[in-house]
């Protein structure tokens, strides 16, 4: 089965350093690839999503992943976190050509500290 | 902007209710999810539904479980005899199909006592 690997429950960076929350996909097939953020006592909201075009996408508030098929990687970055950028950060997966039932990470805390 | 809408916010029930959850998918969007996500747990796929029928459940979506559509605009998650396990968040998300963007809906958070 299809699964997805967030390693640590919990990053801390400064105002304005680089943000880097790391993802890994099990998967010998490419999948559909997604990266949500929740914010306190809201929905999730997608950031970005990866659908087999580009390998560097681009997402909103400043946020980018890159797939790396090699590494079966979907690291979100952005160069300089905001404190509003203070949330909980779910990757998850769709198996490509498959159902559409997303597989989701057990999610990342962002703390940022001003 | 469009959005999916979920009411109650907050349902507290005792254990052995019935309970019913809403949701507003998108208007012109054709596939419908339920997700929970247990506190402190990851979020886990309920069930999928298509074409006014499942598509997909997991192994978590037993026979307590059921899904509706009762009309064209709400989707329903009912759980018939809640249990204490059965608290956590509950997500309903829309699709326009099965590989693109699931919008989700805010959540209800599901108390069972």
């Amino acid at each position: 089965a299809q699964s997805v690997t967030q390693l640590g429950s919990h990053v801390s960076v400064s105002e304005g350093a680089l943000v880097l929350l790391r993802c890994n996909y099990s998967s010998s097939v490419p999948p559909y690839l997604f990266w949500y953020v929740q914010y306190p006592n809201q929905g999730l909201q997608l950031l970005l999503k990866y659908t087999s075009a580009a390998t560097l996408v681009k997402g909103i508030n400043g946020f980018e992943a890159e797939f790396k098929k090699s590494e079966t990687s979907f690291h979100l970055t952005k160069p300089s976190a905001h404190m509003s950028d203070a949330a909980e950060y779910f990757c998850a997966v769709i198996p490509t050509g498959a159902n559409s039932k997303l597989t989701f990470g057990k999610g990342i805390t962002l703390s940022v500290r001003p | 902007e469009p959005e999916v809408t979920q009411t109650p916010s907050h349902q507290v029930t005792q254990m052995g209710q019935e309970v019913i959850l809403r949701c507003v998918p998108i208007s012109n969007h054709l596939y419908f999810y339920w997700y929970r996500q247990i506190l402190g747990q990851k979020v886990e796929f309920l069930v999928s539904f298509y074409n006014n029928e499942i598509s997909e459940k997991s192994e978590i979506f037993d026979d307590q479980f059921s899904v509706e559509r009762p009309d064209g605009s709400n989707f329903t998650l009912k759980i018939r005899s809640t249990k204490l396990e059965d608290s956590a968040m509950y997500f309903c998300a829309s699709s326009e199909g099965t590989s693109t963007e699931q919008f989700f809906g805010p959540g209800t958070r599901l108390t069972v006592l």
